[in-house]
């Protein structure tokens, strides 16, 4: 079955404490990305990836990290987490990104206590 | 930049009333359009799209129609249910800058559906 696949689903943890939230994807995708859904403003994106070692900033990339060192995955890193990181992330993957649809996750819900 | 504008909700409906969420975008160039949906607890799912101007995308019941001349994208259904009841992004997937081919989302309509 065709999907991307993220983990943990949901983690609370403390201020500080590095996390990393994986995402897999199982379709052989070039274009990888992260969101995070907030309350009030929709999903923006955090980071991604066009291929194999080539990642770029999204919309607010500040306080996260990502790396792409293989196809089917692609890691948002939280070096030191706060409490204004505490929301709902999405990844998604689709085939080259131009102009198609994007196949997400189920989500992650993080809490930065 | 690129952004989308989707109608405010919440929208509650009864079972089998027509369903309108508007929407509509600003990009340079022409740029694909998305409708997903968000059922409790998972993640978004493509409910339909459409790459070209006129083009009508149609899933599930579900339409709409990439009009050009007004920049919108409206989301309409005849009759809905309350396996409906879902919250409905319009998004859009163009030129953002460099190789980012990045989906811009609107804020999201929750649709409840009431027997």
């Amino acid at each position: 079955e065709a999907q991307v696949t993220q983990n943990p689903r949901y983690l609370i943890t403390v201020t500080g404490k590095k996390l990393t939230v994986t995402c897999s994807q199982n379709m052989n995708h070039e274009y990888m990305s992260w969101y995070r859904q907030d309350p009030g403003l929709g999903l923006r994106q955090i980071y991604y990836s066009m291929n194999v070692e080539v990642t770029d900033k999204g919309d607010v990339p500040e306080g996260y990290k990502v790396s792409r060192k293989e196809k089917r995955n692609f890691p948002l890193i939280l070096e030191s987490p706060s409490p204004n990181q505490t929301s709902l992330y999405f990844c998604a993957s689709s085939l080259s990104g131009r102009f198609q649809p994007q196949h997400f996750g189920d989500g992650t819900r993080l809490s930065i206590l | 930049g690129d952004s989308v504008t989707q109608m405010e909700g919440p929208v509650t409906l009864s079972e089998e009333a027509f369903l309108t969420i508007n929407c509509t975008y600003t990009a340079t160039g022409y740029p694909s359009l998305f409708w997903y949906v968000q059922y409790p607890g998972e993640g978004l799912q493509l409910l339909l799209k459409a790459t070209k101007a006129d083009d009508k995308g149609s899933n599930k019941g579900f339409e709409a129609t990439y009009r050009k001349e007004t920049t919108s994208f409206h989301l309409e259904k005849g009759s809905v249910q309350v396996s409906d009841s879902a919250v409905y992004f319009c998004a859009l997937s163009g030129w953002s800058g460099g190789s980012n081919y990045k989906l811009t989302f609107g804020k999201g309509t929750l649709l409840t559906v009431n027997p």
